[in-house]
């Protein structure tokens, strides 16, 4: 692994099914972040981490809950997906303080 | 409250003119302030930041920024535009002041150079 990847790379979700978005960096970054980007909307924060075992809320949390179990990985979980959650979705880290993100290739997410 | 804007949904700019991507900003404090670079199905790449010091920046690929704190803006610049430039880019920041690493992106705007 090299930065940071994310699975599944497209997706097609019935509504109402749960659904987890995998993040995995191997940067040891402790700021891990979770984002959405609609078309006009740019990138709306979802949730963000500091650091393992602390999580926060972003813009737009709600339907949304992550974890950070450890300094690598950051899931996004969807616990009961909505029409409204199609999106384009982008996992990025940073290490603390005013450091640039890194961005991984995102997650294409449609719920019908 | 903290927000960007990016007032330009779409700039055109002929190959070899001089580009400008506009961002204004709003933070409480003393910001952080970052530019970015989306190619069509690929994921933000980093092009430069301001923390402090010097108002202008250069980053990668010939792109340079001004921070101008009395007009609360941080406009991306490049002498000499090249047809690769066409990309989505993107304006953010942050309060230096906030413990929690939050950033705010601007909505983006579409950057078109013909040849």
């Amino acid at each position: 692994i090299a930065g940071i990847t994310q699975a599944p790379t497209s997706q097609i979700l019935a509504a109402g099914r749960r659904m987890t978005l995998r993040c995995t960096q191997d940067m040891r970054h402790n700021a891990m972040y979770w984002y959405r980007q609609d078309l006009g909307l740019g990138l709306r924060l979802i949730h963000y981490s500091n650091t393992a075992g602390t999580t926060g809320k972003g813009e737009v949390p709600d339907g949304y809950s992550v974890s950070r179990a450890n300094t690598d990985d950051f899931p996004l979980t969807l616990a009961s997906a909505v029409p409204s959650q199609t999106s384009v979705y982008f996992c990025a880290s940073s290490l603390r303080g005013g450091h640039e993100q890194f961005f991984g290739p995102g997650t294409r997410l449609t719920v019908l | 409250a903290q927000s960007v804007a990016q007032p330009e949904d779409q700039v055109n700019v002929a190959e070899g003119n001089p580009l400008t991507v506009k961002c204004t900003y709003s933070v409480s404090g003393n910001p952080y302030l970052f530019w970015y670079v989306q190619y069509p199905n690929r994921g933000l790449q980093f092009l430069l930041k301001y923390i402090t010091g010097d108002n202008l920046v250069k980053g990668s690929y010939g792109f340079e920024a001004e921070f101008n704190k009395s007009q609360t803006s941080f406009h991306l610049k490049k002498p000499s535009a090249l047809v690769s430039d066409s990309a989505l880019y993107f304006c953010a920041v942050r309060d230096i002041r906030d413990n929690f690493n939050k950033f705010y992106f601007g909505s983006g705007t579409k950057l078109n150079v013909k040849p």
